[in-house]
């Protein structure tokens, strides 16, 4: 069965770091793109970047490039998401993804 | 960008009957490959999206047959035959013809 499963959520201050993790399972990794998407509470579904199957590439949107970056290790089937510089705006849950497959989302909530 | 501009429904819509969700881009998804970089999702309360439809018409593994897609480069629709109560929930289309990904804001359906 093909599984994803998000940790490293939580709260944090305005300005601060975070690291998501994804696990995946029940499928070749190394295979695929990978992708991390958000919904802040109450709203609708925003894209936050994806990563080429080697890691070689990686796409943001404007409203985080520069603060977030998404990395791999096909070793130990992980996705990663590196969130720095956070804002009160990017307070959602994140979830992890892959060809229409979705984890069940970890939440980010940025307040001080 | 491209925009994914989504129409609502008459809510709530009886169960037994059909609905159909419009989506409408600002650029064709339609590929000189011949394929149409379009997705659905239903999203029901409390739970991460569920792929239902892909390439624009193409049913995801396990969807049921009541669901279908069809459209142009530019105007798109998910129909539903004889809503369940099991249909509930928001659904959103999504192009994926080029970055950044984006999202119609989502359409709600609730059943009588």
């Amino acid at each position: 069965e093909v599984q994803l499963v998000e940790t490293g959520g939580g709260l944090v201050q305005p300005g601060r770091s975070l690291k998501l993790s994804c696990v995946a399972s029940g499928f070749t990794f190394n295979n695929y793109w990978m992708s991390w998407t958000r919904q802040a509470p109450g709203k609708g579904l925003e894209w936050v970047a994806s990563i080429t199957n080697s890691g070689g590439s990686t796409y943001y949107p404007d409203s985080v490039k520069g603060r977030f970056t998404i990395s791999r290790d096909n070793a130990q089937n992980t996705l990663y998401l590196q969130m720095n510089s956070l804002r009160s705006e990017d307070t959602a849950t994140y979830y992890c993804t892959r060809d229409g497959v979705w984890g069940q989302g970890v939440m980010v909530t940025v307040s001080s | 960008d491209i925009v994914m501009t989504q129409g609502a429904l008459p809510n709530p819509v009886p169960s037994g009957e059909s609905a159909s969700i419009t989506c409408q881009s600002s650029k064709s998804l339609l590929h000189s490959n011949g394929k149409t970089y379009l997705n659905w999702y239903l999203q029901r309360p409390g739970q991460s999206p569920q792929l239902l439809i892909y390439w624009m018409s193409t049913r995801a593994s396990g969807v049921s047959d009541r669901f279908s897609g069809s459209g142009s480069g530019t105007d798109f629709t998910l129909k539903i035959s004889s809503v369940e109560a099991e249909d509930v929930g928001v659904y959103y289309c999504q192009q994926f013809l080029e970055y950044p990904l984006t999202f119609g804001s989502g359409t709600k359906l609730e059943i009588k």
